[in-house]
């Protein structure tokens, strides 16, 4: 019940096209949705991040879409550019637990060509 | 924004000795630090969660003894790796909650760590 299932685990998007990555929960009690981008030998880095009140953020070309009703998240990149080529994690966490532990997902390679 | 620093960015160590690695948020105050652990191509690991001033709280099947965490500071923890072998090998993360925006988790560059 505590697990994220992310897929694809690896992606290979053209320049210009789509990114589409999604994340599946199953414990109603997450209420903070975050994504992170991480380069190699590098630590992850936060990209956008959702709560459940809304449906839908948006941060440049980066979006979050949030299903409540089915216990799913997804990462749009939008216009697609080699420099986003990177691994992608999504997590979850509950805000009110007393560690505000992040749970993972297994993270998604992507590579874009130009 | 938020920064967070590891030192070393880098560490190889002999199979034996001990190995320490600190975690230090620079321009905030952090309640909780976590440490993490990632294999190649693998998703990151908590291995533990530490309060300022309180003893670390070690996720199943994460050796205490083997791995100490000590969180001296609002910002500053360390993680020691004892009597290394080549199997703990790997990249450790540290992140830091943020004492105001208490939902956010910012990670350091991390640490790589080869024991011969």
């Amino acid at each position: 019940q505590q697990q994220v299932k992310q897929s694809p685990q690896s992606l290979i998007v053209q320049k210009g096209g789509i990114s589409i990555i999604n994340c599946a929960y199953e414990n109603t009690a997450f209420d903070y949705f975050p994504w992170y981008q991480q380069f190699p030998g590098k630590g992850p880095a936060l990209l956008i991040a959702i709560r459940p009140d809304v449906s839908e953020k948006k941060e440049g070309r980066f979006t979050i879409s949030f299903n409540k009703s089915a216990k799913q998240f997804s990462l749009h990149i939008m216009d697609s550019q080699p420099g986003d080529s990177a691994t992608y994690f999504c997590a979850a966490s509950r805000t009110y637990s007393n560690t505000g532990k992040l749970i993972f997902g297994q993270g998604t390679t992507l590579q874009v060509k130009p | 924004g938020a920064v967070v620093s590891q030192h070393p960015s880098w560490v190889i160590c002999k199979s034996g000795t001990s190995v320490k690695i600190e975690c230090r948020s620079l321009d905030f105050q952090a309640t909780t630090m976590f440490w993490y652990r990632q294999f190649p191509k693998q998703s990151l690991m908590l291995m533990a969660t530490s309060n300022e001033g309180s003893k670390a709280t070690y996720e199943q099947g994460v050796e205490k003894d083997k791995f100490l965490i000590n969180h001296a500071s609002l910002t500053l923890s360390t993680l020691t790796v004892t009597s290394a072998h080549p199997e703990d090998s790997s990249f450790y993360i540290c992140s830091a909650r943020d004492r105001v925006f208490y939902n956010e988790q910012f990670f350091g560059p991390g640490t790589r760590l080869t024991v011969l």
